[in-house]
C-alpha cells in the first residue's frame, strides 16, 4: 500500500503570509496527487489536481508542485477564509485512493 | 458543483448494519464514478470504495473488504453503501463523492453533505 505523510500536522500563520504544506509518498506516484481543503462541518473541496492543476474557481493564491514522492501545496498571501484542514490524496494505484493525515491551518 | 444528496443520520447498535444512500443527478449516475469516504470524529479522510454505476463492479479498500457493499439503483439514480458488523470505531461522517475517472480525471469534484452514523449500545 502507498502511504502518504503530510507535514506539518498543524501550523499557525498570519494573514498575508506565504504558507507551504508538504506531502510525501512512500513510493514514486508520478504526478498522481490531489489537494483538498476542508472547513469544519463541511465536505472537502478539491483545490489542485494532478499535482499542479488549479481546479476551476479556486483562487490563484493556491498552487501545487512536485512529482515522484515529494509534493507541496502553497498558499500565497494567506487570507482569513483559508483557515481549514488540508489533505493530499494519491491515485497512483487505482482503483484505490489514499489520503494523507491532514494539516490543520489556523491564524496566528 | 453537482448536487449529491445523502440520507439522514443513523444510530445503530454494535454488530448491526447500516445502509446510506447518495442520490445523484441522472447524468452523473450514467457518466461518473461515485466513491464513499468516511471521517471519524477529529480524524482524517478514509476512502472506503467506489463504483461506476453503468459498469460495475465496485472496488473496495482492503481494510473494508467483507464488511462493505456498494450498490447502484439505476431506476432512482441512487448509490448505496452498506457497512456491516458495526463497531464503535465505525462512528463517523460518511460522504459520497464523484470522480471523473471515466474521462481520465481522478479527483473528487463534488461531494454529498455527509451522513452521521453513530454506533452505540
Amino acid at each position: 500500500d502507498i502511504q502518504m505523510t503530510q507535514s506539518p500536522s498543524s501550523l499557525s500563520a498570519s494573514v498575508g503570509d506565504r504558507v507551504t504544506i508538504t506531502c510525501q509518498a512512500s513510493q514514486d506516484i508520478s504526478n498522481h496527487l490531489n489537494w483538498y481543503q476542508q472547513k469544519p462541518g463541511r465536505a472537502p473541496k478539491v483545490l489542485i489536481y494532478d499535482a499542479s492543476n488549479l481546479e476551476t474557481g479556486v483562487p490563484s493564491r493556491f498552487s501545487g508542485s512536485g512529482s515522484g514522492t515529494d509534493f507541496s501545496l502553497t498558499i500565497n498571501t494567506l487570507q482569513p477564509e483559508d483557515i481549514a484542514t488540508y489533505y493530499c490524496q494519491q491515485y497512483d494505484n487505482l482503483p484505490q485512493y489514499t489520503f494523507g493525515q491532514g494539516t490543520k491551518l489556523d491564524i496566528k | 458543483q453537482v448536487h449529491l444528496v445523502q440520507s439522514g443520520a443513523e444510530v445503530r447498535k454494535p454488530g448491526s448494519s447500516v445502509k446510506v444512500s447518495c442520490k445523484t443527478p441522472g447524468d452523473t449516475f450514467r457518466n461518473y464514478a461515485i466513491n464513499w469516504v468516511r471521517q471519524a470524529p477529529g480524524q482524517g479522510l478514509e476512502w472506503m470504495g467506489g463504483i461506476i454505476p453503468i459498469f460495475g463492479p465496485p472496488n473496495y479498500a482492503q481494510q473494508f473488504q467483507g464488511r462493505v457493499t456498494i450498490t447502484a439503483d439505476e431506476s432512482t439514480s441512487t448509490v448505496y453503501m452498506e457497512l456491516s458488523s458495526l463497531r464503535s470505531e465505525d462512528t463517523a461522517v460518511y460522504f459520497c463523492a464523484r470522480d471523473s475517472s471515466i474521462y481520465g480525471l481522478y479527483y473528487f469534484d463534488s461531494w454529498g453533505q455527509g451522513t452521521q452514523v453513530t454506533v452505540s449500545s
